[in-house]
């Protein structure tokens, strides 16, 4: 069974273009969410998705990001017009219900140039 | 900001002696807490979960203590070893409205030979 698979595990943007980064749950896993690192700090809260359907879209923010999980296919994070603050690791998790473990990806790392 | 924190952001310990990490939470709505293991590199790595109704829970060489009336979680490590060394994340989870774990700073945990 595999884990939680992210692509890319590195993105190089220059300012102004967008990045796309692709979560592949657990499978049996229908609850997905994003999660931004800084360098030497925790994980803030970006978007909780389940199939179709976002549910707290509380850490995004307002412009630029935006985040799915089509029925079929992996959950994307999109960025667009991407800012050199935008350089981070950017990691999924995914769970089988509410209230249950959380497995993580290995992450994506956004570098914006 | 963030509800959950850390006493120390680093610990340092001797091979083979007990680690105790420490977390503060501030929402006592919240009603299940993970600890998490993040490598260097790598995506956080469960390692032990607690729900409210409970006060304990053990693992293999890990233990998680949960103190309610002070709203503070601990993580055990016994007979630390090498592979030990990374930074553990405790994070707790609302479980009302907001659908989100929430993640503290983070300890570096690093040991000596």
């Amino acid at each position: 069974n595999a884990g939680v698979m992210q692509n890319p595990r590195h993105l190089v943007r220059r300012r102004g273009q967008e990045a796309r980064l692709r979560c592949s749950p657990m499978k049996g896993h229908s609850h997905v969410y994003w999660y931004r690192q800084l360098p030497e700090e925790g994980l803030k809260f970006m978007v909780y998705l389940q199939k179709e359907n976002i549910i707290d879209e509380s850490g995004m923010p307002k412009e630029r990001f935006s985040a799915e999980f089509p029925k079929e296919g992996p959950s994307i994070l999109r960025i667009q017009q991407v800012v050199r603050g935008d350089s981070a690791a950017y990691f999924c998790a995914s769970s089988r219900d509410r209230n249950t473990e959380a497995f993580f990806g290995q992450g994506t790392r956004l570098t914006v140039v | 900001g963030e509800s959950v924190g850390l006493h120390l952001p680093t610990l340092s310990v001797q091979e083979g002696d007990n680690s105790i990490i420490n977390c503060a939470y501030s929402n006592s709505a919240s009603d299940y807490f993970i600890w998490y293991k993040q490598e260097s590199g790598k995506g956080p790595q469960f390692i032990i979960d607690i729900r409210s109704n409970m006060d304990k829970r053990q693992g293999q060489r890990v233990t998680v203590l949960l103190n309610k009336t002070v709203k503070h979680l601990s993580l055990q490590i016994a007979a630390t070893q090498p592979g030990d060394s990374a930074v553990y994340f405790c994070a707790e989870h609302t479980g009302q409205g907001a659908q989100k774990l929430v993640f503290g700073q983070g300890t570096r945990l690093t040991i000596n030979p």
